[in-house]
């Protein structure tokens, strides 16, 4: 079985801080995404990395797939309180097949 | 567009009962799945269906859970009987077409007493 895993598990820090959080894997991705899932609501997607060493910005959101594609970073620059949420990774080993879920980083963002 | 729908939000069942759960996707969206998510971990896939076929699954406990697409559009997965490990967020998702961006239901939350 391939398994995901993320880290930290939890993370509480002030409006206006810096974070990253990591997905890693023992195996290769063809592809990762990255959702946030806020509580009550189903994952929503933020992004897909495909190639190694790519690196995708959203916002104040930032993603970088490593360049062996085993693992993947999320780095949130100035987090504010609408940040908090559940961040979930997803990886699929292969093309096509289905993503696999890590267990997630819960992040609350203090005012 | 509308999102995917689930219904019921909320179920509280005791052990040993049935319950269903519903799904209507976004319109033309071909693959369909089913998560269950326990409190504290991410989600895992129970089924996919592809229209209204089975492609995967493998993580279904086929023993007591139970899911069907009829017409390929609405689904619905069913657990008879219930056991307590069942507490979790159901959650269906749609997707154009296998291994692109999914779009998640709310989900529904499962107690069982």
């Amino acid at each position: 079985t391939q398994l995901l895993e993320q880290s930290p598990q939890f993370l509480s820090i002030q409006e206006g801080e810096n974070l990253t959080v990591y997905c890693n894997s023992s195996s290769v991705f063809s592809s990762l995404q990255w959702y946030r899932q806020e509580p009550g609501e189903g994952p929503v997607l933020l992004v897909t990395v495909v190639t190694g060493g790519e690196v995708k910005k959203l916002k104040r959101l930032t993603f970088q797939f490593g360049d062996a594609r085993k693992d993947s970073s999320l780095h949130i620059t100035a987090a504010q309180p609408g940040d908090t949420g559940l961040y979930l990774c997803a990886g699929a080993y292969n093309y096509g097949q289905n993503f696999v879920f890590g267990p997630g980083t819960r992040l609350s963002v203090l005012p | 567009e509308a999102g995917v729908a689930q219904s019921p939000r909320y179920k509280i069942i005791e052990k040993r009962q049935s319950v269903a759960f519903w799904c209507n996707p976004i319109s033309g969206h071909a693959t369909l799945y089913w998560y269950q998510q326990i409190l504290g971990q991410g989600p895992k896939l129970l089924i996919q269906f592809q229209n209204n076929g089975v492609v995967d699954d493998s993580q279904l406990p086929k023993d007591r859970f139970s899911a069907e697409r009829l017409k390929g559009v609405d689904s619905t997965l069913k657990i008879q009987p219930a056991k307590l490990e069942d507490s979790a967020v159901y959650l269906c998702a749609s997707s154009l077409e296998r291994g692109i961006e999914q779009f998640f239901g709310p989900g529904t939350r499962l107690t069982v007493l």
